[in-house]
């Protein structure tokens, strides 16, 4: 069965300071999607990345950047120089049966942040 | 851009009535989902759609039903709304995956959200 472990569970940090969102999963497929959301107080979740399980390289979006390590089963995520608008829940997500027509995603429970001035 | 609508953002109902929730998406996706969210359980799939008038069901179908009549509007239904489905409800929409080279496939698009109060 899939699976997507957010070990921690509440994280504060001081405005400026870089912090990292753990994201560990379990799949038995060879070909697999793993995602990043952002839900802030407002409820929305926000898509921030998705990334396939053929592709281990890093990838970096301005103040964000992700590091993907398939020999550790690792998808994390981190924010450089923290901003009080980084306060949010972080899920981290799993696709299950990729590529079929009846495709869904497990979503880890979710980390929330609070970025503090 | 993706757009998801919710048609409330809050919802007061009492226990046993019958509860409508809806969901409309623009971009024209196959697949629409319906989660719940609740304080230490993260998302739970209640339901999906991958097609007009198909569905299956998720981690938590029961106490639900869903209608899919037309490809850009997903309805979840509690037949008998309950206190223990008070909760935050989340509609997602996304495109058919193709292939490992879509890069749309696959992603979910969430809307606003409902946040639905049972008394």
């Amino acid at each position: 069965a899939q699976k997507v472990t957010q070990a921690q569970t509440e994280i504060s940090v001081v405005e400026k300071e870089d912090v990292t969102l753990d994201c560990v999963y379990e799949t038995r497929d060879t070909t697999y999607y793993l995602f990043w959301y952002k839900q802030p107080p407002s409820g929305e979740l926000v898509f921030l990345i998705r990334r396939n399980s053929f592709d281990e390289q890093n990838e970096i979006s301005g103040r964000y950047s992700w590091n993907f390590q398939k020999s550790t089963s690792s998808f994390n995520f981190t924010i450089t120089a923290s901003q009080v608008v980084d306060s949010a829940v972080y899920f981290c997500a799993l696709s299950e049966a990729p590529n079929q027509a009846n495709s869904k995603l497990t979503f880890g429970k979710g980390i929330t942040l609070s970025v503090r001035p | 851009d993706v757009k998801v609508t919710q048609s409330s953002r809050y919802l007061v109902k009492r226990t046993g009535e019958k509860v409508f929730l809806e969901c409309v998406q623009d971009m024209d996706h196959e697949n629409m989902f319906w989660y719940r969210q609740d304080p230490g359980l993260g998302l739970r799939l209640i339901y999906f759609s991958y097609d007009v008038k198909m569905k299956e069901k998720g981690d938590i179908p029961e106490g639900y039903s869903v209608s899919r009549e037309k490809k850009e509007r997903f309805s979840l239904i509690l037949e008998s709304a309950s206190t223990n489905q008070t909760s935050m409800y989340l509609c997602a929409s996304s495109l058919w995956p193709v292939n490992l080279n879509n890069r749309a496939g696959e992603t979910q698009y969430f809307g606003p959200g409902t946040r639905l109060l049972v008394l």
